[in-house]
């Protein structure tokens, strides 16, 4: 079947622009997650949604970043007043649930690529 | 102490070799252990779940030691598809946590 699919896969935007990201899980994927990933880094845990439930939004770096999941399939991650270090990859994944095992293999996009100018 | 640490490498081995890496974690409630693989500008894909009692999967070994707080990946007849960087995942509970990953080049 599909797999976790995310657009626009590259965005460039000017210092202080908004921007909006968005991810589409695998059907049937009770959890997603965000992720953003530095050059040379391991990907770096933003928040955490299951179903339409914000259940962990500790790794937001800033006030400006908020995510969405209303329906509880779809996300768009925002990122408000973009400033030149939230230049990055920005990934999101899905998985079955959280049960832990097999139900917690996360499955990944392949990301927007942001670079602010 | 940083949560999840890996070896950045790069390991550079030649086709055929067998390479061995090892990751340590440092909380003792951790319960989920992944090896993720990634290439250059992609997506991290699952290469495989690491269970207590060991796991291999075709050329691929994974162990997991608690008391030591460790996990390794071994990879026997190294081929040049092989080439990638290796992130070691740890959780408990969500969300996971990832290492910066271990770069290997398999050479001709």
């Amino acid at each position: 079947g599909a797999g976790v699919s995310q657009s626009p896969r590259y965005k460039v935007a000017k210092r202080g622009q908004d921007v909006a990201l968005r991810c589409d899980p695998i059907s049937g994927h009770v959890s997603l997650f965000w992720y953003q990933q530095a050059l040379g880094q391991g990907p770096e845990f933003l928040t955490y949604f299951q179903n339409e439930a914000q259940l962990d939004k500790s790794g937001l770096p800033s006030d400006r970043f908020f995510a969405e999941r209303p329906e509880g399939s779809v996300s768009t991650l925002k990122i408000q007043r973009t400033q030149q270090e939230d230049s990055a990859v920005y990934l999101c994944a899905s998985s079955l649930g959280t049960s832990g095992g097999a139900l917690y293999e996360q499955y990944f996009g392949p990301g927007t690529r942001l670079t602010v100018t | 102490r940083k949560e999840v640490e890996q070896d950045p490498g790069p390991f550079n081995v030649p086709e055929g070799a067998t390479v061995a890496f090892n990751c340590t974690y440092s909380n003792s409630a951790s319960q989920s252990f992944f090896w993720y693989r990634q290439d250059c500008r992609k997506e991290p894909k699952l290469l495989m779940s690491v269970y207590s009692s060991g796991n291999e999967d075709g050329r691929f070994t994974a162990q997991l030691n608690r008391a030591s707080q460790y996990i390794s990946l071994l990879i026997r007849d190294s081929k040049l598809s092989d080439s990638a960087t290796y992130l070691c995942v740890v959780g408990a509970g969500t969300p996971l946590v990832f290492g910066k990953g271990t770069r290997l080049s398999v050479i001709a």
